[in-house]
């Protein structure tokens, strides 16, 4: 079974200041990881994904996250919010064997405060 | 490339109606799931075709639900007939095999039963 967990369900950040949403993820076997993002009425899109290799990830929008297997996180960060960052974000988390679904996270709204 | 599309994006409809849900996936795109999102809560796995076969169904609230992909094309989802529970956006998202489980969300439609 898999399982992800994302602490608070809103956070708010001034524009500029660092922006961090956490996710811990409970997996059987190793895990590949997501973050998505939804803007308001569009569907969600991929921010970035961890599969394997080098544990710290980029993607768009200058967001990245680190894989840790030790803590069972992957924590989204970005050094400066912009307003554009406002949106739901959502992690998520399917195992690397066989077929399993994707298990998504409740989401954590940001807010950028001007 | 067209995305996902969805429809319809808003249905209102009475306690023990049926609504009818389609979603085009991405043109040859084999997995085609479906999630809901009932209020706050995470986004929860209902089911997955790969071409017109279920692949995983163990997300399917109880037999209200039809899911249909006739043709490995287009999919509908039937709720009939409706209750009050049963609110809250539907997703869909497709996939092209074994891309380390990545999704491509469709907007969603919005299903409100009164």
């Amino acid at each position: 079974a898999q399982s992800v967990t994302q602490l608070g369900s809103h956070v708010s950040v001034s524009e500029g200041a660092l922006v961090l949403l956490r996710c811990n993820y409970s997996s059987s076997v190793p895990p590949y990881l997501f973050w998505y993002v939804q803007y308001p009425n569009q569907g969600l899109q991929l921010l970035l994904k961890y599969t394997t290799g080098a544990t710290l990830v980029k993607g768009i929008n200058g967001f990245e996250a680190e894989f840790k297997k030790s803590e069972t996180s992957f924590h989204l960060t970005k050094p400066s919010a912009h307003m554009s960052d406002a949106a739901e974000y959502f992690c998520a988390v399917r195992s690397s064997g066989g077929y399993q679904k994707v298990t998504f996270g409740t989401g954590t709204k940001l807010q950028v405060i001007p | 490339e067209a995305g996902v599309t969805q429809f319809p994006s808003h249905s209102v409809i009475e306690k023990g109606q049926t609504v009818t849900l389609r979603c085009d996936p991405i043109s040859g795109h084999d997995n085609l799931y479906w999630y809901r999102r009932v209020m706050g809560k995470e986004i929860k796995f209902l089911l997955h075709f790969v071409k017109e076969s279920k692949q995983d169904e163990s997300g399917m609230p109880n037999n209200r639900f039809l899911a249909e992909r006739t043709g490995g094309t287009y999919s509908t989802l039937k709720v009939q007939p409706a209750e009050l529970e049963d609110s809250g956006v539907y997703f869909c998202a497709s996939s092209l095999r074994d891309r380390g489980g990545e999704l491509f969300f469709g907007e969603g439609s919005r299903l409100t039963v009164l």
